[in-house]
């Protein structure tokens, strides 16, 4: 089946480092993404991973380990503006587009 | 280079009525995924096109149906609303497939079913 974890809320302060944890379990998988969606607004795009390891954007970077099911997003510098829900999200397969995706974890950055 | 375009962005609807909503890739994307997004089950994959075809298809009632036409924009319809079908509905297009670049979203058709 279809499983993928987050933790549900997530609380920092401005200027700090966030780490947001996902697990899955999903019956194929070709790469794991990470979205930001701040509230009444769509999803964008922050990283995607297919290899094990660290992809570093800027302030964003994901790690992956694909034997441990197991990635996180991390966030330096914490800004007011990333106050946002982050979704960790497995392709499945190379034949579409298919996302499987987290419940997504509620980040607060408070001043 | 416009992005993602869904209209209408808000519809209110009453139960057993039926909904079309419509989405435009940003042009040269000719993959476009249809998803269902609630509080409760968060994101969950409806459909997905390519060259007017369905190659993908989540785990939703046969209600749920969808097309692409030859420009690549798509439209999904909703038969004998409920009011589960409350929801917001998210396009989202990618160049093809197998695309490792990301999914660009559209802003989404807010759906209330009355």
């Amino acid at each position: 089946g279809q499983n993928i974890d987050q933790p549900t809320e997530m609380t920092a302060t401005e200027g700090a480092i966030v780490q947001i944890n996902c697990t899955y379990q999903t019956s194929g998988f070709n790469g794991l993404f990470w979205y930001q969606q701040h509230a009444g607004e769509a999803p964008t795009f922050l990283s995607y991973n297919v290899l094990d390891g660290l992809e570093e954007k800027g302030r964003f970077s994901s790690f992956l380990s694909r034997s441990k099911g197991y990635s996180y997003l991390l966030l330096k510098e914490l800004q007011m503006k990333d106050s946002a829900s982050y979704l960790c999200a497995v392709r499945e397969d190379n034949y579409g587009q298919n996302f499987v995706f987290g419940p997504g974890t509620r980040l607060s950055v408070l001043p | 280079k416009a992005g993602v375009t869904q209209t209408p962005r808000y519809l209110i609807k009453t139960r057993g009525q039926q909904v079309t909503l419509s989405c435009s890739p940003i042009s040269g994307h000719r993959s476009v995924s249809w998803y269902q997004q609630t509080p409760g089950q968060g994101l969950q994959f409806l459909f997905e096109y390519f060259s007017e075809t369905q190659r993908n298809k989540g785990n939703f009632p046969g209600r749920f149906s969808g097309r692409q036409f030859s420009n690549s924009r798509s439209e999904m319809n909703v038969s004998t609303l409920e009011l589960g079908d409350s929801a917001l509905y998210l396009c989202a297009s990618s160049r093809t497939p197998t695309s490792v670049d990301e999914q660009f979203f559209g802003p989404g058709t807010r759906l209330t079913v009355l």
